[in-house]
């Protein structure tokens, strides 16, 4: 399957850990990648490789795989990361990008 | 400062053509590999397609839904990407941005990486009669 599986919704109250999961046949291989989109806004990309963080991106974000998921975590959620968060990967042929549906991240 | 802005969107009717553009700065567009991304309004993301740096062999590859239909070409002497869009249909309205995108190979662990970044604005497309 050349499917990434996302959660629609995820909450978190500010302050907490919340983990927002990618799930597919492809991240046997690839590690996914993880964007944040608010309202009206390109996306942003926050992980990228095994645990890899761009510049500027705050160190509360990180990412982990295992297996056929990998995972975006929020370590002391704020308000300003209530966003979208998609995942993307190769598929199985290794020449096309899959993204996931996508999960609204609520910061309670 | 490392830079994409689109343009070229608009609106249109289905079954005609439009051209959008994605100017970059701020880094070396020639070695890069570049891609166009969609979002249609209310929904998520979408690749569309790629090109592969010259030096890599400058080839393209597209999602199924836009095979036939759209050319993605560059010209490195511009540094723009271009993004040729004919035969349209209603499901392609959207935003679309352009991105650089990289690819990754981690010996150590076997696995490959893809991502993209940085994003430009985007540019909105319309189909409609």
């Amino acid at each position: 399957s050349s499917e990434l599986t996302q959660d629609p919704a995820v909450s978190v109250a500010l302050g907490q850990t919340v983990r927002i999961t990618c799930q597919g046949d492809s991240l046997r291989n690839y590690y996914a990648s993880w964007y944040q989109q608010k309202p009206g806004q390109a996306p942003v990309l926050v992980i990228y490789g095994k645990n890899n963080r761009p510049s500027g991106i705050p160190d509360r974000f990180s990412g982990s795989s295992s297996g056929n998921t990998a995972s975006l975590t929020i370590t002391g959620a704020q308000a300003e990361d209530e966003a979208d968060y998609y995942c993307d990967s190769r598929d199985s042929s290794g020449n096309h990008v899959v993204f996931g549906g996508g999960t609204k991240l609520t910061v309670l | 400062e490392v830079q994409l802005v689109e343009s070229g969107g608009g609106l249109v009717k289905p079954g005609g053509s439009l051209r959008l553009s994605c100017a970059a700065s701020g880094f070396t567009f020639s070695y890069a590999w570049m891609s166009w991304v969609r979002q249609a309004p209310g929904k998520g993301l979408e690749w569309v397609g790629r090109v592969k740096s010259k030096t890599d062999g400058g080839t393209t590859d597209y999602t199924a839904p836009v095979k036939g239909r759209f050319t993605i070409s560059r010209d490195d002497s511009k540094n723009t990407l271009y993004l040729q869009m004919n035969s349209l249909k209603t499901e392609d309205t959207a935003v679309y941005y352009c991105s650089r995108d990289y690819e990754y190979y981690d010996v150590l662990t076997g696995y490959y990486s893809c991502w993209f970044d940085p994003w430009g604005q985007g540019t909105q497309v319309t189909v409609s009669s």
